[in-house]
């Protein structure tokens, strides 16, 4: 089976552009998380989907936001961008269910490099 | 609100040693608690969780980590090193009372293993 799977896998943008992050998930999870991670940090929690529906989201102002399809694959998309959005985003899915998502461990993807110049 | 620490940026240990990579947390409900590890422009591997039950949990690759609840911490062990887990090891917490839909890593611990 085919893991997490992101496009693109590198990208350089411009400050002030917009850009959109894919993921495809693991067939049969229904749960996306997507996290940023900058150099020499930790992964930092973006937002959680589960049934299309936004179940939790991280500390970032509104130029972040994203959305989740019908077949459960989802999009990042980041508004304005700041040199400071230079980062490794992540997309992870697990097959969380409400009541017992915090008990599956997630299965990440090898993540979008993103450059803003 | 919840919080992960790893209190070491790097660990370095020879090969055939022992290797403890510590780990504490703060949640204000019961905690899920995860190690996951990052090799050089890859995405992160899940190893093991603790979630109920047995203090003591064995993962992937010949890791285990223990669960204590009074001193918050959640270390991974290995009884004997290998170069090839040297690495980026990152603990991550989840809080049943945010609906276990919100995890925290922490900053990550290099691991060097030396032959």
């Amino acid at each position: 089976d085919a893991g997490v799977t992101q496009s693109p896998t590198h990208l350089i943008k411009t400050r002030g552009q917009h850009v959109t992050l894919r993921c495809s998930p693991i067939s049969g999870h229904k749960s996306v998380s997507w996290y940023q991670q900058v150099l020499g940090q930790g992964p930092q929690f973006i937002f959680q989907y589960y049934e299309k529906e936004e179940r939790g989201r991280g500390n970032f102002p509104d130029r972040f936001s994203a959305r989740q399809f019908p077949n459960y694959s989802s999009e990042l998309n980041v508004n304005a961008l700041l040199l400071g959005d230079s980062a490794l985003y992540l997309c992870a899915s697990s097959h969380g269910q409400v009541g017992h998502h915090a008990n599956t461990e997630a299965f990440f993807g090898q993540g979008t490099r993103l450059t803003v110049v | 609100a919840q919080s992960v620490a790893q209190p070491e940026d790097q660990v370095n240990v020879a090969e055939g040693n022992p290797l403890t990579v510590k780990c504490t947390y703060s949640v204000s409900g019961n905690p899920y608690l995860f190690w996951y590890v990052q090799y050089p422009n890859r995405g992160l591997q899940f190893l093991l969780k603790y979630i109920t039950g047995d203090n003591l949990v064995k993962g992937s690759y010949g890791f285990e980590a223990e669960f204590n609840k009074s001193q918050t911490s959640f270390h991974l062990k290995k009884p004997s090193a290998l170069v090839s887990d040297s690495a980026l090891y990152f603990c991550a917490v989840r809080d049943s009372n945010t609906g276990g839909f919100k995890t925290i890593f922490g900053a990550g611990t290099r691991l060097f293993v030396k032959a």
